[in-house]
């Protein structure tokens, strides 16, 4: 398997435009995080999923942040308007779930944005 | 407010020596916690965990320890080597939530 698949790898954009993040967990992963990443608050877990439903949105900032699970192999992350704090390192990570939150997660190698 | 917290940003030892990564948690509920290791421009992985019936957890050259009445836990890395300069991650979990530190950046002196 290749891993967990995050694209694009870098964005840069400019403030008040639309941000999409995408990505493919593992096959046969049943739950999907999205996590941020800054220098200030390290790890962020903004929202995760099992079996394609939303369970935990509470990481979410503002309602500028959505995100979707259309299907087991697909997920997207979008900001809607983009804001210079925004800027960040954005990882999605997928687990099996086999036994819950006591699985390790698996990371994609992440989405560098740039909010001008 | 961070839940989790790692006060020191960086961590220098010479290879061979022990590394310790320190790792402060402010909530009693947290009953499982992990460690991941991040290289630059890669994801987190897992490196090693620990649930809270235990006090501490081994995996060659990891070992964890867990400190409940301190809510304080502590990676030991023995033998150090330069392969595991990275940036470590400590993270806990109670139901439902996962809360990540902001890391710990070591580097190990060949």
């Amino acid at each position: 398997d290749a891993g967990v698949i995050q694209s694009p790898r870098h964005e840069v954009t400019e403030m008040g435009q639309e941000v999409t993040l995408r990505c493919k967990p593992i096959s046969g992963h049943d739950y999907l995080f999205w996590y941020r990443q800054t220098m200030m608050r390290g790890l962020e877990l903004l929202i995760y999923f099992n079996n394609n439903v939303p369970i935990d949105d509470s990481g979410m900032p503002e309602d500028r942040f959505s995100a979707k699970m259309p299907n087991a192999s697909f997920s997207t992350l979008k900001i809607q308007p983009s804001e210079p704090r925004d800027s960040a390192v954005y990882f999605c990570a997928s687990s099996p779930g086999l036994a819950g939150r006591y699985n390790e997660q698996f990371f994609g190698p992440g989405t560098r944005l740039t909010v001008l | 407010d961070q839940q989790v917290k790692q006060n020191s940003p960086s961590l220098s030892v010479q290879e061979g020596r022990i590394s310790i990564l320190n790792c402060d948690y402010t909530n009693s509920m947290f009953d499982y916690f992990l460690w991941y290791k991040k290289y630059p421009a890669e994801g987190p992985t897992f490196l090693i965990s620990i649930s809270s019936i235990k006090d501490k957890n081994e995996d060659g050259r990891f070992t964890v320890f867990l400190n409940k009445s301190a809510k304080h836990l502590s990676l030991h890395i023995v033998p150090s080597q330069p392969g595991d300069s990275a940036v470590y991650f400590c993270a806990a979990s109670p139901a439902n939530q996962f809360y990540f530190g902001t890391g710990t950046s070591l580097t190990v002196i060949p």
